[in-house]
């Protein structure tokens, strides 16, 4: 069936480094995908997306790459701070073209990103 | 601060209580969300409401029944939950629900960490 899934459950980086999250999605029809962040305690928080025409995207320190050919996504943190930690969250939207639902959106489980000073 | 409340931060009752979980945004966005987090299994979109109006519902139980008097204002009434419902209930708001714009862009609650017993 459909789904977005994680290859790693978590990632411990040392300060400095830079981060690639991963991760792997079924429905080639996905219009477009996004990445979210969530601190301890914290509701999730938008980080950046991409649609499903574009390979790269980049924003403040973040790069998101789609990689239509084997179904993958990845988040890219540069010169990853010990704030940076927190898990990580794709998410996929399939529009529903000439249906009432505005469409559906399916999240992964996350990865868990430890930044060490 | 995302401009997204929510209250309580923390609830826990038994199953033949009624309950509410309130949320309120600041931001003038028209629609707002309703999304269940578990331990195990990812994040799920309950309910949206598009300038009040719901627009989904993705085969939610009856016992949680959602009211929203106004773009500021959504309301997740609860009534004889099961122990499987504990989980963290998170609201988001965005400029619209329209996936198609550039307004896609979710902002979440803290959430409320809800127990049954």
């Amino acid at each position: 069936g459909e789904s977005v899934g994680l290859h790693l459950p978590t990632l411990s980086v040392q300060e400095g480094d830079n981060s690639i999250i991963n991760c792997a999605y079924s429905n080639s029809a996905s219009d477009y995908f996004i990445w979210y962040k969530q601190e301890s305690g914290k509701g999730p928080q938008f980080i950046i997306d991409i649609r499903s025409n574009m390979d790269k995207r980049q924003g403040q320190r973040v790069t998101v790459l789609l990689n239509k050919t084997v179904k993958h996504l990845s988040l890219q943190i540069a010169a990853t701070q010990p704030g940076d930690s927190a898990v990580y969250f794709c998410a996929e939207f399939l529009a529903n073209a000439g249906g009432t639902s505005y469409g559906k959106l399916t999240f992964g489980q996350g990865t868990i990103l430890t930044v060490h000073p | 601060e995302t401009g997204v409340t929510q209250t309580p931060r923390h609830l826990v009752m038994g199953m033949t209580n009624k309950k509410s979980l309130k949320c309120e945004q600041h931001l003038g966005h028209n629609a707002m969300y309703w999304y269940k987090q578990s331990a195990k299994k990812p994040l799920e979109l309950m309910f949206v409401y598009n300038f009040k109006e719901q627009t989904e519902n993705n085969s939610v139980p009856s016992r949680f029944s959602p009211e929203c008097p106004n773009s500021s204002h959504l309301f997740l009434h609860l009534h004889t939950l099961q122990p499987e419902d504990s989980a963290l209930y998170l609201c988001a708001s965005s400029q619209d629900f329209s996936w198609t714009s550039g307004e896609r862009e979710q902002f979440f609650g803290p959430g409320t960490r809800l127990t049954v017993l």
